[in-house]
């Protein structure tokens, strides 16, 4: 089945640096690549998400990159804010169901 | 507000109880998923039902089961309660499923189970 893995687990960067977090996944099938963004004790919210026919798509200060051929994809987020800090998951569409990254824990320090 | 409501929003019960989680998606939404979200842990697939109809089955116990109403709710039932099951439980719900090229799916905010 599919297999997502995420990294890293957890992140700092100071305010107005870029973020870069990054998935790989096994299914060479999959075909949609959600990311959501998770505050503590609060339910998942989709940012952005791709579909195996792009390889990017943007969306104000984030961004999404699809490799296809290598598996991977990653998300990245510009002029990062104190607001930005969360979890976000990384999410791969394998055979009927969303497979989810573990999490990376994005701190951004004013 | 993602339009997915979830009840109740905090549970508290011993072990070896049942209890029944509901959901009610998004209008219009017609699969619904459920998750199970341990603590500093991801989201773990538990199972999926599209229009009544169970359609896609991830690491769900024996012990936990779930169903979709014609109204389209949902409820999971947990019964025989171990204290590892304490956690987060969320629904999300989707237009149609993730045939084809994948749905978006929208969470709603989580039902917090603890087992004593």
């Amino acid at each position: 089945g599919e297999n997502v893995e995420q990294h890293p687990s957890t992140l700092s960067v100071q305010e107005g640096d870029s973020a870069v977090i990054k998935c790989t996944y096994s299914d060479s099938a999959s075909n949609y690549f959600p990311w959501y963004k998770q505050e503590l004790g609060k339910r998942p919210q989709l940012i952005i998400d791709i579909r195996s026919n792009v390889g990017e798509k943007k969306d104000q200060r984030i961004a999404v990159t699809l490799n296809k051929t290598a598996k991977h994809f990653s998300l990245h987020i510009t002029e990062t804010q104190p607001e930005d800090s969360a979890v976000y998951f990384c999410a791969a569409k394998g055979f009927q169901k969303l497979v989810f990254g573990t999490g990376t824990r994005l701190l951004v320090s004013p | 507000d993602s339009g997915v409501t979830q009840t109740p929003k905090h549970l508290i019960t011993a072990t070896g109880q049942r209890v029944t989680l509901r959901c009610s998606p998004r209008s219009g939404d017609l699969s619904v998923y459920w998750y199970q979200q341990s603590l500093d842990q991801g989201l773990q697939f538990l199972i999926q039902y599209y229009n009544g109809e169970e359609r896609a089955k991830g690491n769900i116990l024996e012990r936990f089961s779930a169903q979709q109403f014609p109204d389209l709710h949902s409820e999971l039932n947990l019964s025989s309660l171990e204290l590892g099951d304490s956690a987060l439980y969320f629904c999300a719900s989707s237009p149609r499923g993730l045939a084809g090229g994948g749905d978006t799916q929208y969470f709603g905010p989580g039902t917090r189970l603890t087992v004593l």
